[in-house]
C-alpha cells in the first residue's frame, strides 16, 4: 500500500488553464505539506495543514489554493497556469508539527506549463 | 528566516567514508533532518537530530552542533546505491509554524 500518493504524476498544460493535483496520505497523520522543486532542485515549502487549518501559507501566488476535504487528503488548484509553475510538486505528511515527526513524501508530480 | 548552507557535489569512491556538512542560521531551532533523493524520486527520512551529539543508523550517521550551528552526515562503507542528493532540513519553530527549511541539497556521486 502505497503511504502517501498523487495523481497525477506527470501534467502537461499551456499557460493560462486552471489545474489541480490530488493528495491522499493512508498513514492516519494529522499534517499534510506541499511542496514545489524547481529545475535547480531545490524543495521549497508551499502549504501546511495541521488538521484542515492552514497554519503555514509562504509568499506564494494567490493563484494556488489548497483544499482538504478531510484529514486525508490535500489537494492543490492552480489557477491561471504561468511558464514559472513548471517545476515537480511534492506532498508530503507527518505524524504531527512538531516532535519527531519525519515528513513522508508523495512520489512528485511533474508539471511542464508550455 | 533561515540559511542553510551545504556543499553542492562531492564524489567518493565505493566503500571508502563520506561526511556531507551543514550548517544554518534560525531564531528558533527545533530540529534537524537529513533526507536522501535518487534522481527523479522523492526525498525519504535518514536521519533526525535534535540534541547536540552523534546518531546512529547503520551506515549512516549524524551530527548535531547547536552551539555551531552546524550538522553533518557521515556515510560508511559507501554502496554504488548511495548515489543520491542528501537534503538537510532545518525545523523552525517561530510562529507556532514548525516550518522545514530545506538547504539547496549536496549531490553525491560514488565511483567505483
Amino acid at each position: 500500500d502505497t503511504a502517501v500518493s498523487q495523481t497525477p504524476k506527470y501534467l502537461v498544460t499551456q499557460m493560462g488553464n486552471d489545474k489541480s493535483i490530488k493528495c491522499e496520505q493512508n498513514l492516519g497523520h494529522d499534517t499534510m505539506y506541499w511542496y514545489k522543486q524547481d529545475s535547480k532542485k531545490f524543495l521549497k515549502i508551499m502549504f501546511s495543514y495541521n488538521n484542515k487549518e492552514l497554519i503555514i501559507n509562504e509568499t506564494v501566488p494567490n493563484r494556488f489554493s489548497p483544499k482538504s476535504p478531510d484529514k486525508a487528503h490535500l489537494n492543490l488548484h492552480i489557477n491561471s497556469l504561468e511558464l514559472g509553475d513548471s517545476a515537480v510538486y511534492f506532498c508530503a505528511s507527518s505524524q504531527s508539527l512538531a516532535r519527531r515527526s519525519e515528513q513522508f513524501f508523495g512520489p512528485g508530480t511533474r508539471l511542464t506549463v508550455l | 528566516g533561515q540559511n542553510i548552507d551545504q556543499p553542492t557535489e562531492m564524489t567518493a569512491t565505493e566503500g571508502a567514508i563520506v561526511q556531507i556538512n551543514c550548517t544554518y542560521q534560525t531564531s528558533g531551532f527545533n530540529g534537524l533532518f537529513w533526507y536522501q533523493q535518487h534522481a527523479g524520486e522523492a526525498p525519504t527520512f535518514l536521519s533526525y537530530n535534535v540534541l547536540d551529539g552523534l546518531e546512529e543508523k547503520g551506515r549512516f550517521s549524524s551530527f548535531l552542533s547547536r552551539s555551531k550551528g552546524y550538522s553533518y552526515l557521515l556515510l560508511k562503507e559507501l554502496q554504488m546505491k548511495d548515489s543520491a542528493s542528501y537534503l538537510c532540513a532545518v525545523r523552525d519553530s517561530g510562529a507556532g509554524s514548525y516550518q522545514l527549511t530545506f538547504g539547496k541539497g549536496t549531490k553525491l556521486s560514488v565511483i567505483p
